[in-house]
């Protein structure tokens, strides 16, 4: 069974630019997760969709969105880039639902020049 | 914010040695989960336990959960140079979102 694969890998980008990640999940899960690492904040939670619709949000602003398509891919976009968005951005991926596991890819590093 | 907390944020340690790793966390929970991220790669998920259970093991690594403490400790038994790698534990807290919240991590080096 294919893992949960992000991409690209890495990306750079200057101030004011937009980007988008995408992410394909595990076959047959129907929630997915995004979370942004950063080494001054830890893993923090941005949102997750579950069969197309975002089914809960972290504490991000509206410059960050996603959105998740009928085969469970998911893409999320950040408008209007800032330095500090520099980070690792980690997909996750899950059945959906409580005691659920989260399987991960191996995220996108982006660099805010 | 973190609902769990590792401690310690680092540890060094020679292989063949245990590791422990303990997790305290603040509101009640349905469950606590640990995982694993090597350098440059995603999280790897080890062990859910739920609130109604004190422990679990898979292969070398034990969990404990003590719900009256509102803790958690993960025990990795003849540590191996391989299992060198941030370890998280991530909380799903009572009443809220199943969306498991991961605390800062700590760092182990099992020197070789």
């Amino acid at each position: 069974k294919a893992g949960v694969t992000q991409t690209p890998r890495y990306l750079i980008k200057t101030r004011g630019q937009q980007v988008t990640l995408s992410c394909s999940p595990i076959s047959g899960h129907r929630s997915v997760s995004w979370y942004q690492q950063t080494p001054g904040q830890g893993l923090q939670f941005l949102f997750e969709y579950f069969s197309e619709t975002q089914r809960n949000k972290g504490n991000f602003p509206g410059r960050f969105s996603g959105r998740q398509f009928s085969n469970s891919r998911s893409e999320m976009n950040v408008s209007t880039l800032e330095l500090g968005d520099s980070a690792l951005y980690l997909c996750a991926s899950s059945l959906g639902g409580r005691n659920q596991p989260q399987h991960f890819g191996d995220g996108t590093r982006l660099s805010i020049l | 914010s973190q609902q769990g907390e590792e401690d310690p944020q680092a540890l060094s340690i020679q292989e063949g040695e245990n590791a422990t790793m303990n997790c305290s966390y603040k509101t009640s929970i349905n469950n606590l989960q640990w995982y694993r991220q090597n350098s440059g790669r995603g999280l790897v998920h080890l062990i859910l336990i739920r609130s109604n259970e004190r422990e679990k093991h898979s292969g070398r690594l034990r969990v404990t959960l003590d719900t009256s403490k509102k803790s958690s400790s993960l025990l990795i038994t003849a540590s191996r140079a391989a299992d060198t790698a941030s370890y998280f534990c991530a909380t799903d807290a009572a009443g809220g979102s199943y969306i498991p919240t991961f605390g800062r991590g700590t760092s182990l080096i099992v020197h070789p």
